[in-house]
């Protein structure tokens, strides 16, 4: 299961606050993602990033903040303003862009607001 | 964009049966689909995919088939076993932006 890792494994939240979630990769992707699970929703891109320093918005990426200043890592902020915050968050990495490939996933973080 | 809509939404078959799940999408010009199974409180994980060049993929026990003309493409398992129990999930490219859409899931239940 190594290659791609997700800190915290779970994280609580007080509503108003910001919180950051950690996705970190050694596999030499280019390619980054973030996704929120939903139970009978399956799962929906937040945010995706093709190339350091670069990344573009998902089905629902409001609320939502992301960064890419290293090849090997793409934290994803949430923010107050994302209303209903709770959920599961799935980060994956694939290789270039050239073609579609296999997405690895990381084991997730599991955020809950109180 | 990609709309991809996956059914069932469950499935409960008896052990050794095969079981079947169905995806349809939207674009066109989608050339690539994959299938991820996740287990309970784990990660997706690929199972197969398959490129529009081809029309059917099979590893062992499972199988995918293409219908472009129809725009869909569907997952086939067969002499299913208690440890295929999971959630199963299809995807298609989202044209213009190099990620995918996935499905809305399907839980497979294997009953022994």
């Amino acid at each position: 299961d190594g290659g791609i890792t997700q800190s915290p494994k779970y994280l609580f939240r007080k509503e108003g606050q910001n919180v950051t979630l950690s996705c970190e990769q050694n596999l030499n992707h280019d390619a980054m993602y973030w996704y929120r699970q939903d139970p009978g929703q399956g799962l929906r891109l937040i945010y995706y990033s093709q190339i350091v320093n670069d990344f573009q918005k998902g089905d629902i990426a409001e609320g939502y903040s992301v960064s890419r200043e290293k090849k090997e890592s793409f934290p994803l902020t949430v923010t107050s303003a994302q209303k209903n915050p709770t959920a599961f968050y799935l980060c994956a990495s694939s290789m270039g862009v050239a073609d579609y490939n296999e997405q690895f996933f990381g084991p997730g973080t599991r955020l809950t607001v109180l | 964009g990609e709309n991809v809509e996956q059914h069932p939404s469950t499935l409960s078959v008896q052990e050794g049966d095969s079981a079947v799940i169905k995806c349809t999408y939207s674009d066109s010009a989608s050339n690539y689909f994959p299938w991820y199974k996740q287990e309970l409180g784990k990660r997706p994980q690929l199972i197969i995919d398959i490129r529009s060049n081809v029309g059917e993929k099979k590893d062992q026990r499972i199988a995918v088939t293409l219908n472009k003309t129809a725009k869909h493409f569907s997952l086939h398992i067969t002499e299913t076993q208690p440890e295929d129990s999971a959630v199963y999930f299809c995807a298609a490219p989202y044209t213009g932006r190099r990620a995918l859409t996935f499905g809305s899931g399907t839980r497979l239940q294997v009953q022994p």
